[in-house]
């Protein structure tokens, strides 16, 4: 089977550009989830959706990120307009609902802001 | 708003030797604790996860929950090399979410 996949692994971008950062879950997996890991912050969830449904928008993240889930295999992180401040590793990740709630992990974007 | 503390943040022990990690939270009402593995590069890993008050073990984990005082910590037996990772506790809460503490590096020299 295969695992969380995440492209691109490394992203660079100049301050004021947009990206879209792209998620396919493991397959018949429900739950998806967006977060955002630094050094200083650890792991921070930006998004959720269950069954394709958004269940939480990021909270602080919500101006320049947008999380969408185009159908239930496929997943887009959008920041606009990316800051240096926005650098950091992006992790998206899937579980099955009323299961053990494990949640399995792809290996995230590495974004750079200039 | 849970909160996740880990302790310590970094640890060095030699081939062999028994690891202990700590980490604290601040809802009684959470729904399980889990311990995840990640290497550099890569994103994180489960390993292992607690529910009830006292201890479960796998392999040569061992995690032991008490609610009363917030604490749950998890022990490798006989580490290795290969042990050598960022180790993350994770809370998941009434709702669905994880909350992650920010982990502790543990090195194992051989």
């Amino acid at each position: 089977d295969a695992g969380v996949t995440q492209t691109p692994r490394h992203e660079v971008a100049e301050k004021g550009q947009t990206i879209i950062l792209k998620c396919e879950p493991v397959s018949g997996h429900n739950d998806l989830f967006w977060y955002r890991q630094t050094k200083i912050q650890g792991l921070e969830l930006l998004s959720y959706f269950r069954s394709k449904s958004l269940m939480e928008d990021g909270g602080a993240f919500k101006d320049r990120f947008k999380a969408e889930m185009l159908n239930s295999s496929f997943s887009t992180l959008k920041i606009q307009p990316t800051e240096p401040k926005d650098s950091a590793v992006y992790l998206c990740a899937s579980s099955l609902w009323g299961s053990s709630y494990e949640q399995y992990f792809g290996p995230g974007t590495r974004l750079t802001v200039l | 708003q849970e909160k996740v503390q880990q302790s310590p943040e970094s640890l060095i022990v030699p081939e062999g030797a028994m690891v202990s990690l700590n980490c604290s939270f601040s809802d009684s009402a959470s729904q399980s604790i889990w311990w995840y593995q990640q290497h550099p590069g890569k994103g994180p890993k489960a390993l292992i996860s607690i529910f009830s008050n006292g201890n479960k073990k796998e392999g040569r984990l061992t995690v032991y929950l008490n609610r009363a005082s917030l604490h749950v910590s998890l022990h490798i037996k006989d580490s290795q090399p290969s042990d050598s990772a960022v180790y993350l506790c994770a809370v998941r809460g009434s709702n669905y979410k994880l909350t992650f503490g920010k982990g502790t590096l543990l090195t194992v020299t051989p």
